[in-house]
């Protein structure tokens, strides 16, 4: 079965920085666009990132432009987020998820989570 | 770029059916048939719905539809039940190649 799992959460002072990874099994990872999306406390969804199957195209949140990096191992079935200078508001659960039938089609699979909690 | 609109909540009965509204623009959900309905449990994370405007990812029920009429698209829930009480978010793509979501609509089963 599908699992995408989610690690590298935590707790970091504003401007600091975090690298997020998930974890992929149970498909063929490097045929897979997949996304970052958040959700902060108490609050509803947003999108952060995307990248291509292979890598070779990735857009961003225009909240987290310039800051945030999307990468993928496909060799280690991995994607990570790899999250710069942090803000209070960059505060919240990151989710992975594998594309649906297009890389814009929707959010296909969903991992459980990772809380990011940035505070001084 | 504004969230898409969708309403605070909604209710029904058991058995009843029940639309949730998603509205965008031109720019996001009118231009393209690449709307994603999600459902979330307290502490759970989101359960893809429907994709591409009315397609079921695999094990999901056909009470659930979707559809959309110019920059407005719509999730319909039939024969409700407890279990579908949770919140419904909608989502699409966007011509400057990003994703929006709706604010979320909490449905409460009477």
């Amino acid at each position: 079965q599908v699992q995408l799992v989610e690690s590298g959460g935590g707790v970091v002072q504003p401007g600091r920085s975090l690298r997020l990874s998930c974890a992929a099994s149970g498909f063929t990872f490097s045929n897979h666009g997949m996304h970052w999306v958040r959700q902060a406390p108490g609050k509803g969804l947003e999108w952060v990132a995307i990248i291509w199957y292979d890598g070779s195209n990735k857009y961003y949140a225009d909240s987290v432009k310039g800051r945030f990096t999307i990468s993928r191992d496909n060799s280690k079935s991995t994607l990570y987020l790899q999250m710069n200078s942090l803000r209070a508001e960059d505060t919240a659960v990151y989710y992975c998820a594998r594309a649906a039938s297009t890389v814009w089609s929707g959010f296909y699979y969903w991992g459980q989570g990772t809380l990011v909690t940035v505070s001084s | 770029q504004s969230a898409l609109t969708q309403p605070a909540s909604v209710s029904g009965s058991p058995g009843q059916s029940i639309t949730i509204s998603c509205t965008g623009t031109s720019s996001d959900v009118g231009n393209y048939n690449l709307v994603s309905w999600y459902q979330q449990h307290p502490g759970k994370a989101p359960k893809l719905m429907i994709y591409e405007g009315s397609k079921w990812p695999s094990g999901v029920s056909n009470r659930f539809s979707g559809s959309k009429s110019g920059n407005t698209a719509s999730l319909t829930i039939s024969g409700l039940r407890a279990e579908d009480e949770a919140v419904y978010f909608c989502c699409s793509y966007t011509i400057t190649s990003t994703m929006i979501f709706g604010g979320g609509t909490r449905l409460t089963v009477l």
